[in-house]
């Protein structure tokens, strides 16, 4: 079985500033997809970045980055400047080879003016 | 559709009775799951749909839950003999590879 752990329930940033989100994961698979979706209040899930685990280059979308520690099953999301639109729920995700997703607790961000 | 489409959004029902939500997924798409989020929880996975692959259901939290897939498309999830612990929102989401998912806006069901 896989798990996926965030350690932050909640956390805050100041506009403008930069902030790390932590994921750690567990799979006994070598071939798997990490994801990081928000989710605003509007209960969409919208996909912010995704990372395939066979690339040791980490993924960006400009202001998201990631830190994919391979070996550590670490999955860190970085925002930076942040921005009011940002304020939402994150979740961390990891397929399996049978495509199902498998989520994290999520993380509250809020984005404080 | 160019989305996932779930209905209804919204569904308050009375203890005992049963309800059944429907999720209406991108055209061409493979796969179907089904996910239940308590009050800002996580998503909990319920069941998976693969083509015509038989469904993965071993995230069903009680054989009150049971779901189909019709023709490779449009998802039902029953809920019989609803209970107060069964509300939550039900998202459903969709993809046709690995990469792709795409969720819609759930069904926020209150039983009361």
């Amino acid at each position: 079985a896989q798990t996926v752990t965030q350690s932050q329930p909640e956390m805050s940033v100041q506009e403008a500033e930069t902030v790390t989100l932590s994921c750690t994961y567990d799979t006994s698979e070598n071939n798997y997809y990490l994801f990081w979706y928000k989710q605003p209040p509007s209960r969409q899930m919208i996909l912010v970045i995704r990372q395939e685990a066979y690339k040791q280059q980490n993924a960006t979308e400009n202001r998201f980055s990631v830190n994919f520690q391979k070996a550590a099953k670490s999955f860190s999301l970085k925002i930076s400047d942040s921005q009011l639109g940002d304020t939402a729920m994150y979740f961390c995700a990891q397929n399996n080879a049978g495509n199902m997703l498998t989520f994290g607790g999520g993380t509250r961000l809020m984005v404080k003016p | 559709g160019a989305g996932v489409s779930q209905s209804p959004s919204n569904k308050v029902t009375e203890k005992g009775k049963d309800v059944e939500l429907r999720c209406d997924p991108i055209s061409g798409h493979t796969a179907l799951y089904w996910y239940r989020q308590s009050l800002g929880q996580g998503l909990e996975f319920l069941i998976y749909f693969q083509g015509n692959s038989a469904p993965d259901k071993s995230g069903l939290p009680s054989d009150r839950f049971s779901a189909e897939r019709t023709g490779g498309s449009v998802s039902t999830l029953t809920i019989q003999r609803t209970q107060q612990e069964d509300s939550a929102v039900y998202l459903c989401a969709s993809s046709f590879d690995r990469v792709g998912y795409t969720f819609g806006s759930g069904t926020r069901l209150t039983v009361v």
